[in-house]
């Protein structure tokens, strides 16, 4: 059981809006930032998002991410096939000498 | 650009310990943090740990007990080991960096990862 929760499955149709949900507590999420990663079928994790709500470079605009307390969200808007993927948000938990914590991961369907 | 290739045997028998390295191409060590992060199957991602370019380690508390995350700079080579392996340890074993100019905690560069399978 994963230390972050998100809802374990999202869809959307083309052009959609999208968001996923990521909870935590006061010793991961509330006292740190948090990051987001797109895993593309059969290919390694990417950064999606950093520091809650920047986007790295060549990231499109479709992405968006907030904090608030101890929960984080994703944003996709403009929803595309190529968004198909699963999405995991991570953190820095500050609990048992520190360790980053990762959400169970959300796989988003593109109807 | 720097690149991160996983290295190591895909089979490794119940109680034995399973040993990988990761390659940095293209870049220096230094500067960075390198983690090793697997993903079991049907499961999420998971953080074992990682290694400061000084050499500082830090580990997740339920594999602990088992891990050695260590560096040989001059090789540009990191490598995990995990003791005592059982079938739950069985996962696609990434290495990633991480402290660049995104975030001590954002892992911005991955390798492809490496199928490790723990059966006798």
């Amino acid at each position: 059981q994963s230390v972050l929760t998100q809802p374990p499955s999202a869809s959307g149709t083309p052009g959609q809006r999208v968001t996923i949900s990521c909870s935590g507590t006061s010793s991961n999420i509330g006292s740190n930032t948090v990051e987001w990663y797109q895993r593309l079928p059969g290919t390694a994790p990417k950064l999606l998002i950093y520091s809650n709500n920047q986007r790295p470079s060549g990231v499109p605009d479709r992405f968006s991410a907030s904090k608030s307390g101890t929960s984080a969200s994703l944003a996709i808007s403009g929803l595309q096939s190529g968004d198909e993927a699963d999405y995991y948000c991570a953190a820095w938990d500050d609990s048992l000498n520190g360790h980053v914590v990762f959400g169970g991961g959300t796989q988003l369907t593109v109807l | 650009q720097v690149q991160l290739q996983e290295s190591g045997p895909g089979l490794v028998k119940p109680s034995e310990t399973l040993s990988l390295t990761c390659t940095v191409s293209g870049g220096s060590i230094n500067s960075y943090y390198w983690n090793w992060i697997r993903l079991p199957p049907g499961k999420g991602l998971e953080w074992i740990g990682h290694i400061y370019y000084t050499g500082r380690t830090q580990y997740t508390p339920s594999l602990k007990s088992r891990v050695t995350i260590s560096l040989d700079t001059p090789k540009n080579h990191i490598s995990l080991k995990l003791s005592s392996v059982t079938a739950a340890d069985t996962a696609v074993y990434y290495c990633a960096r991480s402290g660049s100019k995104y975030g001590s905690d954002a892992f911005d560069i991955w390798g492809q990862g490496t199928v490790v399978s723990v059966s006798s």
